[in-house]
């Protein structure tokens, strides 16, 4: 079945660092990819998303990139804040119009020290 | 953003009770709502689909008796956690989906920490 697999955290970086946060996905034909952020005690909270091969989604100055030809869809920042510590998700929307569900990977716990 | 709002954000019950749990979609209708379940340090468990006006589909493993839910309207969708017990302490987050096919989206309540003692 459809599945989505993220680098396992917890990743701990400084502030001002580079941040890659990997993600493959299993699927058949092509889903549409979402990244999002889930902040300390609140629900998740969409980041970006690509409907389409080679899309790219950004937001607050998060990048992915969908990658058909290597299924992944790596979230990368160039330059992280404290203010970007949270639990990452990655997932694939799956199944036809009406019934559609989101398949999340495990997340990625990420740290930002000052 | 459109808002979901879950209700409460944090319950402590006695185990045997029956807990309550509201989502509510507060500027748009949402034909489908999603249920989830999140435990420690892991990914959300999707438990259950609910459609205004028709049954909760459930995932396999997932306890519709256990886990009751009412999609009465188009804004709200409650999940009742019947008879709890230690081991249904959990995060519960509830999701609406806005929109169909490739532009539909998911907009999350902001979740629920049930604890039962």
């Amino acid at each position: 079945g459809d599945s989505v697999t993220q680098m396992e955290g917890p990743v701990t970086l400084s502030e001002e660092a580079f941040l890659t946060i990997n993600c493959t996905y299993t699927a058949t034909g092509y889903p549409s990819l979402f990244w999002y952020v889930q902040y300390p005690g609140e629900g998740l909270q969409l980041l970006l998303k690509a409907t389409k091969a080679d899309d790219k989604g950004s937001n607050k100055g998060f990048e992915a990139t969908y990658r058909k030809e290597t299924t992944s869809f790596h979230l990368e920042k160039g330059s992280v804040q404290v203010s970007d510590s949270a639990v990452y998700f990655c997932a694939l929307l799956r199944g036809i119009q009406g019934a559609q569900k989101l398949v999340f990977g495990q997340g990625t716990r990420l740290t930002i020290n000052p | 953003g459109a808002v979901v709002s879950q209700h409460p954000s944090r319950v402590i019950c006695k185990s045997g009770t029956s807990v309550k749990i509201e989502c509510r979609s507060l500027d748009f209708q949402a034909t489908t709502m999603f249920w989830y379940r999140q435990f420690p340090k892991q990914s959300l468990m999707l438990m259950a689909t609910s459609n205004e006006g028709s049954k909760a589909t459930y995932e396999q493993g997932v306890e519709k008796d256990k886990f009751l839910i009412n999609h009465a309207s188009l804004t709200l969708s409650t999940l009742t956690v019947t008879s709890a017990h230690p081991e249904d302490s959990s995060f519960y987050i509830c999701s609406a989906r806005r929109g169909a096919g490739r532009t539909t989206e998911a907009f999350f309540g902001q979740g629920t920490r049930l604890t039962v003692v």
